[in-house]
C-alpha cells in the first residue's frame, strides 16, 4: 500500500534562512505528490502538486519542491521563510482509488 | 476564504449528546470528505460522497454518519459524543470523485466534549 513518511516531526529554522522539508513516498509507478500548508486554527491549503513532467515545481507563497524518483522524495522548499511561514506542512499522495494519503506533517517553528 | 463553508466554527457539548455539523462545497465541486484531525491521532479521513452518493469510508466510527444533499452540501452528524470525540473536523471538496486536483478545505469546526 501506498504510505508517505514525513520523517521530521518538528524543525526550528531562523527567520530569513532556507527551508527544506522532507517526504518521501512508497509507491511503484508516478506517483500525484501534493503539499499543504495548516496556518494555526486553519483548514489546510494546497501549496503545490506533482502529476509529471518537469521534475521541480513551483508553488504558492514561494515554496517549491523538487520530485526525485531515484530517492523516492518530494522535498519542499524555501529560499528565506518569513515569520508567517510557521504553519505545519503535510505531504500527501494518491491512492490506487485516488484517495489521499497523508503524511503525519512537519510543524515549521521559525526563530526570530 | 477558501468558497469551502464549515459551520458551526465552534461547538461545545456535553457527553452522550448528539451534534451535526454542516458543509458547503466550493462552488462546482461535485466531492465532499469529512477529516477529524486531533492532537493524538492526527489527520484522519472520516468518509466521502461525491454527487449524494458515498464513495469512499474511512475510520469512521459507528457513532458518526454523514451524508449529502442534492443540493451538494454535506452534513456529518456524530452522536453519543464521548471526550475523545472531542477535535477538529474538517470537510474539504473537490470538483471530481478522486484527489486528482487537489481538495479546497474548509476552516473547519471545533468540537469540543465535555
Amino acid at each position: 500500500a501506498q504510505s508517505v513518511t514525513q520523517p521530521d516531526i518538528h524543525i526550528t529554522v531562523s527567520e530569513g534562512a532556507s527551508l527544506e522539508l522532507r517526504c518521501n513516498y512508497s509507491y511503484g509507478a508516478t506517483p500525484y505528490l501534493f503539499w499543504y500548508v495548516q496556518s494555526p486554527g486553519q483548514g489546510l491549503q494546497l501549496l503545490l502538486k506533482y502529476f509529471s513532467g518537469d521534475t521541480l515545481v513551483q508553488g504558492i507563497k514561494g515554496f517549491e519542491a523538487e520530485f526525485k524518483r531515484s530517492q523516492s522524495s518530494f522535498n519542499l522548499r524555501k529560499p528565506s521563510v518569513h515569520w508567517s511561514d510557521a504553519a505545519e506542512y503535510f505531504c500527501a499522495t494518491l491512492d490506487s482509488n485516488y484517495q489521499l494519503i497523508w503524511g503525519a506533517g512537519t510543524k515549521l517553528i521559525i526563530k526570530p | 476564504d477558501s468558497g469551502v463553508t464549515q459551520t458551526p466554527k465552534h461547538l461545545i457539548t456535553a457527553t452522550g449528546q448528539r451534534v451535526t455539523l454542516r458543509c458547503s462545497p466550493r462552488s462546482g465541486d461535485l466531492s465532499v470528505y469529512w477529516y477529524q484531525q486531533s492532537l493524538d491521532q492526527g489527520l484522519q479521513f472520516l468518509i466521502q460522497y461525491y454527487n449524494g452518493e458515498e464513495r469512499a469510508k474511512g475510520n469512521i466510527l459507528e457513532r458518526f454518519s454523514a451524508q449529502q444533499f442534492p443540493d451538494l452540501h454535506s452534513e456529518l452528524n456524530l452522536s453519543s459524543l464521548e471526550l475523545g470525540d472531542s477535535a477538529l473536523y474538517f470537510c474539504a471538496s473537490s470538483l471530481t470523485s478522486g484527489g486528482a486536483y487537489g481538495y479546497t478545505f474548509g476552516s473547519g469546526t471545533r468540537l469540543t466534549v465535555v
